[in-house]
Formats: structure tokens, C-alpha cells, sequence
């Protein structure tokens, strides 16, 4: 079966303090793995990919295979950085298979 | 460069109605996908569409359907309207035709909210 899970509807940190939003999957396959960020009243966007390995705004993500895991990381939290966050499997012909999302707060 | 545009944003209809969504794609974009979101379950993949051929179908009933036009641009119908239906709907479009065991990045529009009464 192909499955995201996001296990955290809500995550609420302190400005500055370090933030981890999780995301496990089930595919039999090699995954591409995406995290889309969605601001308030903004479009949905591509935040990173796990084969382009770059940072974007200060949040890495890892590809563990072993845990089939792809969770979000980022050292310091900063307010700008509250919205919602989906982890996304793509199995291919552009067809990506969403999380629940996990809902990013953080707190002055 | 416009973003994926999406009509009407806003839309009520009556159970057993039938109603048509729009997306235009951003200029270059063959790739356009379409997503149901709902409350209760979250995004899901209605299907996609590359150079007007349905490549790809999530698990919805038959009533859903699209099509893509020589424009990229692409519609969806969904046809005798049930008050389940009410969602967000999202397109968004991707510049490559990925193939198989393949995604490129996904643009997405702001959606129309469909609601059914």
C-alpha cells in the first residue's frame, strides 16, 4: 500500500527552539519524497525534495530508508515559519500522495 | 509568469447537479493534476493529465472525470452531485511529463471551494 503518516496534527514551539515534523511512509518501491508548506491564505508549494538534498529555509529533511522516514527538521523555529506542512510520496506520473498535514506553531 | 488559475473559487450546487472546474495551468505546462480536500480526508489524488490523455486515476467513482485540451488547460465534471462531494478542489501543473516512478514539482492554484447543498 502506498501511505503517508503525519502522527502530529499540531506542533507547538517556542521561537528558537528546535522543530521536527514527522513523516513515515509505506511504499514498496525506491519514494520520491517531497514536503509541501502551505502559508496562511497561500497556495500550497513545494518546500524541498529528498533528491535535490538542499535546505530551504533552514529545513533539511532525510531519507531513511531503513525507518521509512522523512521527517522535517529545522535548528531554530521562527515565527514566519507557522503554517501547515504536508509530507508527500510521489509515485510517479506526477501523482503525489499526501499526509494529513501537521499544523506548525510558533509561539514569540 | 501567472500561476495556475483556477474558476470559479467559489461554487454551490444542489444534490444531483453537475458541475464543471476549470484550471489553466502555468504558460509551459503540459502536467496538470487534480486533488479533493476535505476535512476528514485531507488531499487526495483525483488524476492527472499530460498532453490531453489521462495518465494516471486515483480511487474516485466514475462520476469524476477530466480532460485536458490542446492548451494544457484542463476541466473536471463531476456529475449527480452528492453533498460528500463538498471539498476544495486543487489543480496544480508541473512543467515535465515525469514518467513512470517519476514527479516533478507540483504548482499548485487556489482552488474552488465546492459546496453542496
Amino acid at each position: 500500500a502506498q501511505r503517508v503518516t503525519q502522527p502530529e496534527k499540531l506542533l507547538s514551539v517556542f521561537k528558537g527552539a528546535p522543530v521536527e515534523l514527522k513523516c513515515n511512509y509505506s511504499y514498496s518501491g525506491s519514494p520520491e519524497l517531497f514536503w509541501y508548506v502551505q502559508y496562511s491564505r497561500q497556495r500550497l508549494q513545494l518546500l524541498l525534495r529528498h533528491i535535490s538534498r538542499e535546505s530551504i529555509k533552514g529545513f533539511t529533511a532525510d531519507l531513511n530508508k531503513g525507518e521509512t522516514s522523512f521527517h522535517l527538521k529545522k535548528p531554530f523555529a521562527q515565527e514566519e515559519d507557522s503554517a501547515m506542512y504536508y509530507c508527500a510520496l510521489g509515485p510517479g506520473y506526477n501523482k503525489l500522495i499526501f499526509g494529513a498535514g501537521t499544523r506548525l506553531a510558533v509561539h514569540p | 509568469k501567472a500561476g495556475v488559475t483556477q474558476t470559479p473559487r467559489y461554487l454551490i450546487k444542489t444534490r444531483g447537479q453537475q458541475v464543471t472546474l476549470s484550471c489553466s495551468p502555468i504558460s509551459g505546462h503540459r502536467s496538470v493534476s487534480w486533488y479533493q480536500q476535505t476535512p476528514g480526508q485531507g488531499l487526495q489524488f483525483l488524476f492527472e493529465y499530460f498532453s490531453e490523455t489521462q495518465r494516471n486515476k486515483g480511487n474516485f467513482p466514475g462520476r469524476f472525470s477530466g480532460r485536458q485540451f490542446s492548451n494544457s488547460r484542463s476541466e473536471m465534471n463531476v456529475s449527480t452531485l452528492e453533498l460528500g462531494d463538498s471539498a476544495l478542489y486543487l489543480c496544480a501543473s508541473s512543467l515535465k511529463g515525469a514518467g513512470l516512478l517519476m514527479n516533478t514539482e507540483a504548482f499548485f492554484g487556489q482552488g474552488t471551494r465546492l459546496t453542496v447543498v
